[in-house]
């Protein structure tokens, strides 16, 4: 199975703040990566695909990136509706792994 | 709008089995595959499997096969995951979401959860 590594498992940051949350594959899945939002006591929700697309309706100081294996989704100024749990998914190859998931609080 | 509607809570025995619906709105179920994950309390979420509703084909995590069954009506447009042989590590809420047919396994509408509690 495809590990995929997420860090950090939690983050605290202030309003407006660049947020940055990595997930590190354990082999080559290509772009083959999404990232969700998960906000406390709701089903997640699909925040980017493709690693760099933007999913419908998702504002857009939300950005994904690729650097070989590792991916990286960056909120570029934290509003209060950010805070949750965010985890990456690779849609490689079956089983379709997730990150274990970064909590979000604000400071 | 698209809707995944999934079935209420269950506490159920230990050693028993559990079915769970899912029902689609807003969209064509056929064009869809749709897929099944669980997230333990507190913790990640693991996909358990999918089946493509026009054929009644599936695939599974191999963790799951033989602990999880999908089945779908279309008729009603309704899929469901039935669990099996139920311990404690089977307490966790269960998803049912869609991805494209194309091959795509990115998860874009979600149901709403069913929370199964295994106690006796």
């Amino acid at each position: 199975d495809i590990q995929m590594t997420q860090s950090p498992a939690s983050l605290s940051a202030s309003l407006e703040e660049i947020v940055t949350i990595t997930c590190q594959a354990s082999q080559d899945i290509g772009n083959w990566l999404a990232w969700y939002q998960q906000k406390p006591g709701k089903s997640p929700q699909l925040l980017i695909y493709d690693a760099t697309s933007l999913a419908d309706g998702v504002p857009s100081r939300f950005s994904g990136s690729r650097s070989g294996t590792q991916y990286s989704l960056k909120i570029s100024r934290l509003q209060v509706e950010d805070i949750g749990s965010y985890y990456c998914q690779q849609a490689h190859s079956n089983p379709y792994t997730f990150g274990a998931g970064t909590k979000l609080e604000l400071k | 709008q698209v809707k995944l509607l999934q079935s209420g809570a269950a506490l159920v025995k230990p050693g028993a089995s559990v079915k769970m619906s899912c029902k689609a709105s807003g969209y064509t179920f056929t064009d869809y595959w749709v897929s099944w994950v669980k997230q333990s309390h507190g913790k990640s979420l693991e996909w358990i499997g999918e089946i493509y509703p026009n054929s009644g084909a599936t695939n599974f995590n191999e963790k799951f096969k033989g602990k999880a069954t999908l089945t779908v009506d279309k008729s009603t447009s309704t899929a469901y995951m039935e669990l099996s042989r139920l311990t404690s590590e089977d307490s966790a809420i269960y998803y049912c979401t869609r991805s494209e047919l194309t091959g795509d396994y990115y998860f874009d509408y979600w149901g709403q959860g069913v929370m199964v509690t295994v106690s006796s």
